[in-house]
């Protein structure tokens, strides 16, 4: 079947700028998360969905990213006013449920590139 | 917090050749350990892991043993093929109320030539 999609794959901004990131989870997956995937810092934990829900934003590094999840399937991930230090590739992955008893599946990324 | 700290790469071999690549963690519960590995141009893709201490993860010929007592999950192979080049990845879960959360090291790029 069908593993995660993210779009777009590539993505090209000026600083300032806003840009929306989408992940298309495998079909019932209830969990979602996003990483950071940035040359020095490796990959960073930014956010889990339940569902709808998101319980644990710990990793959102600051107020300008937030992400919301629909239908308890497509994710959104938006950062705003973007600055040159959010390049990095961002991945979503998905899995059955919450617990690591379930791998998670990495989608391909979206490099993210701020001018 | 937990930590995963892996070694350095790049890390070249040549075809045939033994590999390890050393993995150790800090963790504040029990830990699972993963090895995840993301070939170029792919996504990143679950390699092996281990649940608890003295379990030994294995596929496609890599091995890694949970080793509690130096909190350590090294990866080994015991002849690498070109088509192992890819970048490695040792990842922990923590137990507990948090359980879903990757925690990853920065990644080893292992290049192997024929």
């Amino acid at each position: 079947g069908a593993g995660v999609s993210q779009s777009p794959s590539n993505k090209v901004t000026e600083k300032g700028k806003d840009v929306e990131l989408r992940c298309d989870p495998i079909s019932g997956h209830t969990a979602l998360y996003w990483y950071r995937q940035s040359l020095g810092q490796g990959l960073e934990f930014l956010i889990y969905f339940q569902g709808n829900s998101a319980p644990d934003k710990s990793g959102l590094p600051s107020d300008r990213f937030s992400a919301e999840r629909t239908g308890g399937s497509v994710s959104t991930l938006t950062i705003q006013r973007t600055q040159q230090e959010d390049s990095a590739v961002y991945l979503c992955a998905s899995s059955l449920d919450g617990t690591n008893s379930y791998e998670q599946y990495f989608g391909p990324g979206t490099r993210l590139t701020v001018t | 917090g937990d930590s995963v700290t892996q070694m350095e790469g790049p890390v070249t071999l040549s075809e045939e050749a033994f590999l390890t690549i050393n993995c150790t963690y800090t963790a504040t519960g029990y830990p699972s350990l993963f090895w995840y590995v993301q070939y170029p141009g792919e996504g990143l893709q679950l390699l092996l892991k281990a649940t608890k201490a003295d379990d030994k993860g294995s596929n496609k010929g890599f091995e890694a043993t949970y080793r509690k007592e130096t909190t350590s999950f090294h990866l080994e192979k015991g002849s690498v093929q070109v088509s192992d080049s890819a970048v490695y990845f040792c990842a922990l879960s923590d137990s507990g109320g948090s359980n879903y959360k990757l925690t990853f090291g920065k990644g080893t790029l292992l290049t192997v030539n024929p």
